[in-house]
């Protein structure tokens, strides 16, 4: 069965550096999602994308973040100056057209030190 | 935006009990509502879907049901194992497609 798959498991990184972290949607999926988990808070909503675009963005997805679809099967999330809150569980999801449901990949943990 | 809440943070039964657990939403009612379930260190993981025309929708030994009036969905585990221990969280879809999620209930199946 198709999934969604992210790379690193695990990031850790230093204060003010930057990282990307990667992930490889559903092949035949055109939205794509990141949403983030604080160690023991709810899932949220950061970025949506269709389209080669940004469709919607939250508060939380400020000039620190972007997004990139680099070639026809990568999605990244970049945060160009780390902070200690950033510190979270990063999620990938992407959804077929027409589709109501979001798959999402196993996560990304990136501990800011 | 839309609100969400689940009531229970956490939630313990004897196997081969009936778990529910229950999510309510604030404003309109969403089109469609989702659960998840989530284990430790791990994404989301879909179960089920109910729009807001549904009353009910099954799925093994699962069950959600969506209530407009009550703004209110119940998700169902029936003859509960230890192996469905997770956390179950639901999720409705906003008019711009993204999900937002409660804060999810914690289930412990004891044997």
């Amino acid at each position: 069965e198709p999934e969604v798959t992210q790379t690193p498991s695990h990031q850790v990184t230093q204060m003010g550096q930057e990282v990307i972290l990667r992930c490889v949607p559903i092949s035949n999926h055109l939205y794509f999602y990141w949403y983030r988990q604080i160690l023991g808070q709810k899932v949220e909503f950061l970025v949506s994308f269709y389209n080669n675009e940004i469709s919607e963005k939250s508060e939380i997805f400020d000039d620190q973040f972007s997004v990139e679809r680099p070639d026809g099967s990568n999605f990244t999330l970049k945060i160009r100056s780390t902070k200690l809150e950033d510190s979270a569980m990063y999620f990938c999801a992407s959804n077929g057209q027409g589709a109501d449901t979001q798959y999402f990949g196993p996560g990304t943990r990136l501990t800011v030190l | 935006s839309q609100k969400i809440e689940q009531n229970s943070e956490a939630l313990n039964i004897q196997e081969g009990k009936t778990a529910t657990l229950t999510c309510n939403y604030t404003n309109y009612s969403p089109a469609y509502l989702q659960w998840y379930r989530q284990d430790p260190g791990r994404g989301p993981v879909f179960l089920l879907l109910i729009r807001e025309n549904e009353k009910e929708k099954r799925k093994e030994r699962l069950k959600v049901t969506f209530d407009t009036t009550l703004k209110q969905s119940l998700f169902h585990i029936t003859a509960s194992q230890p192996a469905d221990s997770a956390t179950y969280l639901c999720a409705l879809v906003q008019p711009t497609r993204q999900l937002t999620f409660g804060s999810g209930t914690q289930l412990t199946v004891l044997p």
